[in-house]
């Protein structure tokens, strides 16, 4: 099975603020990765899917890059909608693996 | 495009539960429909899939008792769990995908508890 890693696990950081989050597959998935938004209580939401297509509908601050094993979703300027935990997940192949999470706080 | 979750509940180890996806704005025979589970303060875990032609797929944690279908006529998914254990209580959403492994929409959840 492939293996997803994520750091920073959780970052404290201020509206207004650049925020990197970091992916990495334990072999390479061309470009299958997706990344979601969770916030407290509800269900996840689809950001960017095939590394660095963004969601119709997902603002523009957000955006994702990487190919192989090493991806980043970028949040260009916090919002506070934006405090939430983020997964990224492997579409290369079953089992769809997902990521431990990052959580992004205050 | 909405999904709606329902067929959770308490149940005791070593049971079963059926739980259904109600999809409407689409037509499920016509996507990959997925099963993702989340365990009490823990992260995504993803459990099966049904491909848009019937191939089916499983997390090895599930596989031999778990049984994903979908059910055309009624544009519902369904998961069949038998012989549950404690390690799977958590909250079951269903997803929409667009390709296999993606899910663009989610239900809302419906929980599980295994226990005695």
């Amino acid at each position: 099975d492939i293996q997803m890693t994520q750091s920073p696990p959780s970052l404290s950081a201020s509206v207004g603020d650049r925020v990197t989050i970091t992916c990495r597959a334990s072999q390479s998935i061309s470009n299958y990765l997706n990344w979601y938004q969770q916030e407290a209580g509800k269900a996840p939401k689809l950001l960017i899917f095939a590394a660095d297509n963004l969601q119709p509908g997902v603002p523009s601050r957000f955006s994702g890059s990487g190919s192989g094993t090493d991806f980043t979703l970028t949040i260009s300027s916090l919002y506070p909608e934006d405090f939430a935990t983020y997964y990224c997940q492997q579409s290369f192949t079953t089992p769809f693996t997902f990521g431990p999470g990052t959580k992004v706080d205050i | 495009v909405q999904l709606v979750e329902s067929g959770g509940g308490l149940v005791q180890p070593g049971g079963s539960l059926r739980l259904s996806c109600a999809a409407s704005g689409f037509t499920v025979s016509g996507k990959y429909m997925s099963w993702v589970r989340q365990a009490p303060g823990k992260g995504l875990e993803w459990v099966s899939v049904i491909y848009s032609s019937g191939t089916t797929y499983y997390a090895d944690s599930v596989k031999g008792r778990f049984t994903i279908s979908r059910d055309n006529s009624k544009n519902t998914l369904h998961l069949q769990m038998n012989s549950l254990r404690g390690e799977d209580t958590a909250v079951y959403y269903c997803a929409r995908g667009a390709a296999a492994g993606l899910s663009d929409n989610w239900g809302q959840g419906t929980l599980v508890t295994v226990s005695s």
